[in-house]
């Protein structure tokens, strides 16, 4: 089945540093990708949507100066968390999609667990 | 705007036995999707079921099924004969197909089955 590669699983960084999280879509080509931030204990929230070769579209309250997204490629997008914060903690998952399926499948990646200190 | 309510934070039931998720959904569309997805200690998101709007059936896969009620935008889970590995939170889900996709998830369940 269809697999999407998510990297790092987890990842610890200074207060003020950037981290970049990627996804990857092993054996399909992602039109578009999600990015979604998960508390602690809570749903996931959607951040943003990017399609392949275009900007990001992303949801309100968002800063996207801060998440910065890259869709590339069909197979790899990426989101950078610049200057990051405590506060900038969380559990950020990936989900890769393909318009062109006909069951509307969404494949999640295992997620990233971001801690600043 | 579209919303998913799940009115159950948490349930616990014992083994084996059959417990109900709910969910209900509010839009005003007439074609969209409708999920549910587990996710586990790992927190790996798994798809459980999906139901389309335009269906009258009632989708089932092995233990889960669902109790679509589209006039009441209902959309509860049915697990039967509940095993240890069903213990995870689960998430109800909505999509809209061909605007923007996006899926959006209810708070969630937290279900833990008692041996």
């Amino acid at each position: 089945g269809a697999v999407v590669s998510q990297h790092p699983s987890w990842v610890i960084c200074k207060s003020g540093t950037s981290v970049k999280i990627e996804c990857r879509s092993l054996d399909f080509q992602a039109t578009t990708m999600f990015w979604y931030r998960q508390f602690p204990k809570q749903s996931l929230m959607l951040m943003a949507t990017s399609n392949e070769g275009s900007k990001a579209t992303y949801e309100q309250g968002v800063e996207k100066d801060k998440f910065l997204i890259n869709h590339a490629s069909l197979t790899l997008s990426t989101l950078t968390v610049t200057s990051a914060h405590p506060e900038d903690s969380s559990f950020y998952i990936c989900s890769a999609h393909q318009s062109l399926f006909s069951d509307y499948g969404y494949t999640f990646g295992s997620g990233t667990r971001l801690t600043v200190v | 705007a579209q919303t998913v309510t799940q009115s159950q934070p948490e349930m616990s039931v014992q083994e084996a036995e059959t417990v109900t998720l709910s969910c209900t959904y509010d839009t005003s569309e007439n074609n969209y999707y409708l999920f549910w997805y587990k996710q586990p200690p790992s927190r790996q998101m798994i798809l459980v079921i999906r139901q389309e709007a335009y269906k009258q059936q009632n989708a089932t896969e092995n233990r889960f099924s669902v109790n679509f009620q589209k006039a009441a935008k209902s959309f509860s889970l049915k697990i039967s004969d509940s095993q240890l590995g069903d213990t995870a939170m689960y998430f109800c889900a909505f999509m809209i197909p061909n605007r923007d996709d996006k899926i959006i998830f209810g708070k969630g369940t937290r279900l833990h089955i008692l041996p």
